[in-house]
């Protein structure tokens, strides 16, 4: 199947840093890339979906300044952190979008564990 | 009120025992529903489309009744590496696109 991969699986850092997430679809080219965060027992939360060449779509409550996403290729999505706080320590995944005629999927990364000091 | 609503579990049942999942979506306009798969600290797994007239892969039987905005996944025979968080997801349209709302999930542990 259609592999993503995401880089780094796992970061530390300290209050007020920013942290970059890249997401990339290693053998297709998405349409579109999605940014999910999951909190402890919590379930997935969309937080923006991605198109590339165009400006992201954040859902409501999503800061879109403090989570920068930039699309910049069709396998390539990255998302920013910006002056990381410790609530914004979770577990953040992307999903990149194949849709045709007839099939339309999401393929989702391996996620990546923010850990804010 | 959340979209969707699942049963947080944990499910704890025998090797060989049949469990059954609920959920509930409130949006009427999902199109599709799923049933995802999430082990301890992974990223989500596609574990199987739910249609109207139900459908069933290998010991997973999947089930959406539309009318009361229902759907559930049972499992036969539970084996040990069932052992998972099962996430309930619908999917809604938005302009050219779509997105996937999913559940808390309900996690299932599996004892030999």
């Amino acid at each position: 199947g259609a592999v993503v991969s995401q880089h780094p699986s796992r970061v530390i850092c300290k209050s007020g840093t920013s942290v970059k997430i890249e997401c990339r679809s290693l053998d297709f080219q998405a349409t579109t890339m999605f940014w999910y965060r999951q909190f402890p027992k919590q379930s997935l939360m969309l937080m923006a979906t991605s198109n590339e060449g165009s400006k992201a779509t954040y859902e409501q409550g999503v800061e879109k300044d403090k989570f920068l996403i930039n699309h910049a290729s069709l396998t390539l999505s990255t998302l920013t952190v910006t002056s990381a706080h410790p609530e914004d320590s979770s577990f953040y995944i992307c999903s990149a979008r194949i849709g045709g005629r007839y099939t339309d999927t999401q393929y989702f990364g391996p996620g990546t564990r923010l850990t804010v000091l | 009120r959340k979209e969707v609503e699942q049963d947080p579990g944990p499910f704890n049942v025998p090797e060989g025992a049949t469990v059954a999942f609920n959920c509930t979506y409130s949006n009427s306009a999902s199109q599709s529903f799923f049933w995802y798969r999430q082990d301890c600290r992974k990223e989500p797994k596609l574990l199987m489309s739910v249609y109207s007239s139900g459908n069933e892969d290998g010991r997973f039987t999947a089930q959406l009744n539309r009318a009361s905005q229902y759907i559930s996944l049972l499992i036969r025979d539970s084996k040990l590496s069932d052992s998972a968080t099962y996430l309930c997801v619908v999917r809604q349209q938005m302009d050219s696109s779509y997105k996937l709302i999913f559940g808390s999930g309900t996690r299932l542990l599996v004892r030999p």
